[in-house]
């Protein structure tokens, strides 16, 4: 197995929309419906923001959404603010019960 | 919420132990499933492992030849081991819940524990 890709890094500015890709292989992120993003300040734990490819948990902003096409999943955040700085790690199921993640993207916002 | 707790510092070759202690919850609740992840310092996040009730375990292929996590129900808490520890197993180990029938949903997680493997 091997780590979805992410990219190192991305940036915006206040008010902006960004959008963050995670490419997998049909074997995970295209295979199944089970696709999580997370953040993460430094010196944090991740967080929670969406799961099942495009579902958002209770308290999350609605400024953040997922979608997949095939085998690449991306996490759009919109109105960007300057708390939405710091990292965003994506999850896929990989079959056979296991779990795989993206190298992590650094967002910074201008 | 999920506290971990482990002994900061181990010795290259001996066996890394954590225990991540539940409250709020518990650990025979068959809704979730409860697992350990790490992320070495400045570097991304690895899934380790996931346990459920029932007795399920599943482990990540890179590690199940030296990890085994278990549950004592009575202490509402999870383990985990990983034996023969090296360099490369330094990181914040942390601790989660993850939603039965939901693949990769983890949440909470643990504050996390840094464990540094040298001699």
């Amino acid at each position: 197995q091997s780590a979805l890709t992410q990219p190192r890094s991305v940036s915006g500015s206040p008010g902006q929309s960004v959008t963050i890709s995670c490419t997998g292989t049909s074997s995970d992120v295209g295979g199944y419906h089970y696709v999580s993003w997370y953040q993460q300040y430094p010196g944090e734990a991740p967080k929670l923001i969406i799961y099942d490819v495009s579902r958002r948990p209770s308290g999350v902003a609605d400024r953040f959404s997922g979608s997949k096409s095939g085998n690449t999943a991306s996490l759009t955040i919109s109105g960007l603010q300057a708390d939405d700085e710091g990292d965003y790690y994506c999850c896929a199921y990989a079959g056979s019960y296991t779990i795989i993640f993206g190298g992590g993207t650094k967002l910074t916002v201008l | 919420q999920l506290q971990e707790s482990g002994p900061g510092l181990v010795k290259p070759s001996e066996t890394l132990s954590l225990t991540c202690a539940v409250s709020g919850d518990s650990l025979s609740n068959t809704n979730y499933y409860w697992g350990w992840l790490r992320q070495p310092p400045g570097k991304g996040l690895e899934w380790i492992g996931s346990i459920y009730y029932g007795g399920n375990l599943y482990y990540s292929p890179s590690l199940k030849s030296r990890v085994t996590i278990s549950l004592d129900t009575s202490k509402n808490q999870f383990s985990l081991n990983l034996n023969s520890v090296t360099a490369a197993d330094t990181a914040i180990y942390y601790c989660a819940r993850r939603y039965y029938g939901s693949g990769t949903t983890f949440d909470p997680w643990g504050r996390g524990t840094l464990i540094t493997v040298s001699s």
